[in-house]
């Protein structure tokens, strides 16, 4: 059973479209993640969500949005894409955040071409 | 964020020893070490952590140093599977994961 799963594994898209990437974990874990991973192979977080609520947003354009329908669900919105948003993002899950002895398990990537 | 200093590269041969080592001089008292790998095209995974004693799992070995600025993974046999990026991590609170530029692992036939 795939434990972090994401969709589309691979999305390639016009500059200015607005794309959806969707993250499933069935862990049983409250807390997810968005991780970035630019050409130069850079893994930077993007945010983070404890419970559907939000507690880690790094400095991310307003044109990302993530949405958390519940704890087994983070999904990713881009709206407006422009070319720097290529990219392979990543999708992670752990159980307790405030715990830093917590370990984060990551999904497969989706890799992200903007034309 | 507290920075680690790990090599941009090591080599090894299979069923070698490795001990990839890591920098952090400034790990504040409550930074657990973490150590994930990242293999061609997959996501991160998890290897191993620790706190101030060395520590044993299945995968591989963390070796911390007394005054914590330093530690070391150990993988006790290297297999053509293991060759990735590896990444040595200060997990603070909120989980937050702060990712360098890692060690590429080549591990020779």
């Amino acid at each position: 059973d795939t434990a972090v799963s994401q969709t589309p594994k691979y999305l390639v898209t016009q500059m200015g479209n607005d794309k959806s990437i969707k993250c499933e974990q069935n862990l049983g874990h409250d807390t997810m993640y968005w991780y970035k991973q630019d050409s130069k192979k850079f893994l930077k977080i993007m945010f983070s969500y404890n419970n559907k609520e939000l507690i880690i947003n790094e400095t991310v354009p307003n044109r990302f949005s993530p949405k958390s329908p519940d704890k087994a669900h983070l999904n990713l919105h881009i709206n407006s894409l422009e070319l720097g948003d290529s990219a392979v993002y990543f999708c992670a899950s752990s159980h307790r955040s405030g715990s830093t002895g917590e370990t984060q398990y990551f999904g497969p990537g989706t890799r992200l071409l903007v034309l | 964020d507290a920075k680690t200093t790990q090599p941009n590269s090591m080599e090894s041969n299979e069923e070698e020893p490795v001990h990839l080592p890591c920098n952090h001089s400034t790990i504040s008292g409550t930074d657990y070490i973490h150590w994930y790998r990242q293999l061609p095209s997959q996501g991160p995974e998890y290897v191993i952590h620790g706190l101030t004693s060395n520590v044993n799992n299945r995968m591989a070995s963390l070796a911390i140093a007394e005054d914590r600025k330093s530690s070391t993974l150990i993988l006790h046999r290297a297999t053509l599977r293991d060759a990735a990026v590896y990444y040595c991590i200060l997990r603070t609170s909120y989980g937050k994961l702060t990712f360098g530029q890692g060690t590429i692992l080549t591990v020779h036939p």
